[in-house]
């Protein structure tokens, strides 16, 4: 069964340093989608992709972060300088046109010392 | 931002006994229910939805049921597993076309032996 992949795992930077975060959406989904999840608290979406464009972005989604499918198959999520409240796990997901259902990879805890 | 809340952080079931997981939203312009499942250090995985149109929806033990008047959802679980303990998210995503999802803060089922 088709899967969302996500790389790293686990990131650990500095506070002020750029981070990459990529994912592989499922070959045949045309919606993408990043949600973060900050510990205790509730996943919340930061930016949905379509068409090579952002569709929606949440206030979270300042202009410290970016997205950006380089080529057929990756979806990726920069952050150019992080601070220490960018500390979360962040999880992509990708939906296939004309349905309503998510699928989510799983996850790469971001660590901001 | 309190649109869909899950009150109960966690419940204990005994094995094959049911288990009955609540969601209630504030949102009426919400269309599409989910419910994830999710184990440690693991993304969210997807289990069941419900359209608005609908009141039920069956996929083997579990079972979810929309009252739209009432704005509250539940997951129905017959017969508990041990291996369907978990926490259990409800996310709710409105008729536009990017179906961002909004989340509960998830309840942790403990199914015992």
């Amino acid at each position: 069964e088709p899967e969302v992949t996500q790389t790293p795992s686990h990131q650990v930077t500095q506070m002020g340093q750029e981070v990459i975060l990529r994912c592989v959406p499922i070959s045949n989904h045309l919606y993408f989608y990043w949600y973060r999840q900050i510990l205790g608290q509730k996943v919340e979406f930061l930016v949905s992709f379509y068409n090579n464009e952002i569709s929606e972005k949440s206030e979270i989604f300042d202009d410290q972060f970016s997205v950006e499918r380089p080529d057929g198959s990756n979806f990726t999520l920069k952050i150019r300088s992080t601070k220490l409240e960018d500390s979360a796990m962040y999880f992509c997901a990708s939906r296939r046109l004309g349905t309503d259902t998510q699928y989510f990879g799983p996850g790469t805890r971001l660590t901001v010392l | 931002d309190q649109q869909v809340k899950q009150n109960s952080p966690s419940l204990s079931v005994q094995e094959g006994r049911i288990s009955i997981l609540n969601c209630d939203y504030t949102n009426s312009m919400f269309d599409y229910f989910l419910w994830y499942k999710k184990y440690p250090a693991e993304g969210p995985t997807f289990l069941i939805s419900i359209s608005s149109i609908k009141d039920k929806n069956e996929d083997g033990r579990f079972t979810v049921f929309l009252n739209k008047s009432a704005k509250h959802l539940s997951l129905h679980i017959v017969p508990s597993q041990p291996g369907d303990s978990a926490v259990y998210f409800c996310a709710a995503s409105d008729a536009g076309n990017n179906r961002k999802l909004i989340w509960g803060l998830g309840t942790s089922l403990a199914v015992n032996p």
